[in-house]
């Protein structure tokens, strides 16, 4: 089944505690991203990769790392989380052919 | 940098009737839009999209309109049902030819009442 998975699902973490998310896609997509929901915000991009060792800021990229070191992994990093990167994150993958963008589940995260 | 605003923020409506979405970008460049559905507890999921070089796109009861001219979209949603329920998302960007920075509007809650 083609999908993307995120994770943790959940995560309760404390300030300044580094995080990883991971996300993993299994349809050879070129592009990848992540993104933050938060209410009355929408979807707010923090990075994308356009394929391996590629990636570029989003418009939120404060605070987050990434790396794209194989073309079907795209983890995101917190180094030192602090109580504002609450929220519900996504990443998503993307054939460059279609544009379409698959999205992973989610994964809520709180920062106490 | 593209900014994409999205209008109503909430919208009930009776069930069989018709549901209208409108978004406005920025970014002369962006020649990709799509719409998204994201139900409670899950990923946004794509519905439908519409590239720069065409004006309408219709599936079933779904339909996208696009004004390149006023850069502005719409996502018309004909006969609604309970299961239409759900937020929707507009976004734009670039095509794969271009750069992928993508931009979404701030959503639409849309409330089919039985």
């Amino acid at each position: 089944e083609a999908q993307v998975t995120q994770n943790p699902r959940y995560l309760i973490t404390v300030t300044g505690k580094k995080l990883t998310v991971t996300c993993s896609q299994n349809m050879n997509h070129e592009y990848m991203s992540w993104y933050r929901q938060d209410p009355g915000l929408g979807l707010r991009q923090i990075y994308y990769s356009m394929n391996v060792e590629v990636t570029d800021k989003g418009d939120v990229p404060e605070g987050y790392k990434v790396s794209r070191k194989e073309k079907r992994n795209f983890p995101l990093i917190l180094e030192s989380p602090s109580p504002n990167q609450t929220s519900l994150y996504f990443c998503a993958s993307s054939s460059t052919v279609t544009d379409t963008q698959y999205f992973g589940p989610g994964t809520r995260l709180t920062v106490l | 940098g593209e900014n994409v605003e999205q209008h109503p923020s909430t919208l009930s409506v009776q069930e069989g009737d018709s549901a209208v979405i409108k978004c406005t970008y920025s970014d002369s460049a962006s020649n990709y839009f799509p719409w998204y559905k994201q139900e409670l507890g899950k990923g946004p999921q794509l519905i439908i999209d519409i590239r720069s070089n065409v004006g309408e796109k219709k599936d079933q009861r779904i339909a996208v309109t696009l004004n390149k001219t006023a850069k502005h979209f719409s996502l018309h949603i004909t006969e609604t049902q309970p299961e239409d329920s759900a937020v929707y998302f507009c976004a734009a960007h670039g095509d794969s030819g271009g750069y992928q920075k993508v931009t979404f509007g701030t959503g639409t809650k849309l409330q089919v009442i039985p």
